[in-house]
């Protein structure tokens, strides 16, 4: 199965752009890269999700490299809220419909 | 919007009792999920549906039943509990089947 490596944890600063790196060297053809973030206690909620091209919605930004192989969330601008573990999940298609690949997420602290 | 609600929260069980999670969603998804997350093993599918009627094996589908009479319900039942099954179980939905997921805010189960 595809894994994700993600770091073990990061430190921002409010008001500051947080890059999250994901490393996925084993990805399929198929797989989908999801990013969801988690607070204790509290299910899983979704950031963003891309193929191959670069993604970008309200919450946040997705660059994905030219051969897949990791990927990068951009958060623009960080705030309190946004400290939680960020998980980079790759979402499986084919035989692996609906199975979520979880790195061991990053736990994101936001400074004031 | 409600989005995916879950029910009950929290539940203890005896070895052997058997019990339905219940999850719903109001925003006319046609895909349902159900997954477990345990320490250090990230969320792991239990069964899915793509539409109502319809439901399907994932990776760890042993001592789950599911169910998708209405197309807004996902049942997950237990017919008899083993302590194995100790875990925090996530409902999910999505419109697709390569869209970003709902998550329920999870359902902390125990068996003694």
């Amino acid at each position: 199965d595809a894994k994700t490596t993600q770091p073990n944890s990061m430190e921002s600063n409010e008001e500051e752009p947080v890059h999250l790196p994901c490393n996925h060297s084993t990805i399929s053809g198929t797989d989908y890269i999801h990013w969801y973030r988690q607070l204790p206690s509290q299910g899983p909620e979704y950031v963003i999700h891309g193929l191959t091209s670069n993604v970008n919605n309200r919450m946040a930004s997705l660059a994905i490299a030219e051969d897949r192989k990791s990927s990068t969330l951009i958060l623009h601008r960080a705030t309190l809220r946004d400290a939680a573990v960020y998980y980079c999940i790759l979402r499986g298609g084919g035989t692996s419909y609906g199975k979520l690949t979880f790195g061991q997420g990053t736990i994101l602290t936001v400074h004031p | 919007n409600a989005g995916v609600t879950q029910t009950p929260k929290f539940r203890v069980l005896k070895t052997g009792q058997s019990m339905t999670l219940l999850c719903a969603q109001d925003m006319n998804h046609e895909y349902m999920y159900w997954y477990r997350q345990d320490p250090g093993m990230g969320l792991r599918l239990i069964h899915y549906s793509v539409g109502e009627g319809t439901t399907a094996k994932g990776e760890v589908p042993d001592g789950y039943n599911v169910s998708r009479l209405k197309k807004q319900n996902f049942l997950l039942g237990l017919e008899s509990a083993a302590p194995s099954q100790t875990s925090v179980y996530f409902c999910a939905s999505s419109y697709t089947d390569r869209g970003g997921y709902t998550f329920g805010s999870g359902t902390r189960l125990t068996v003694v």
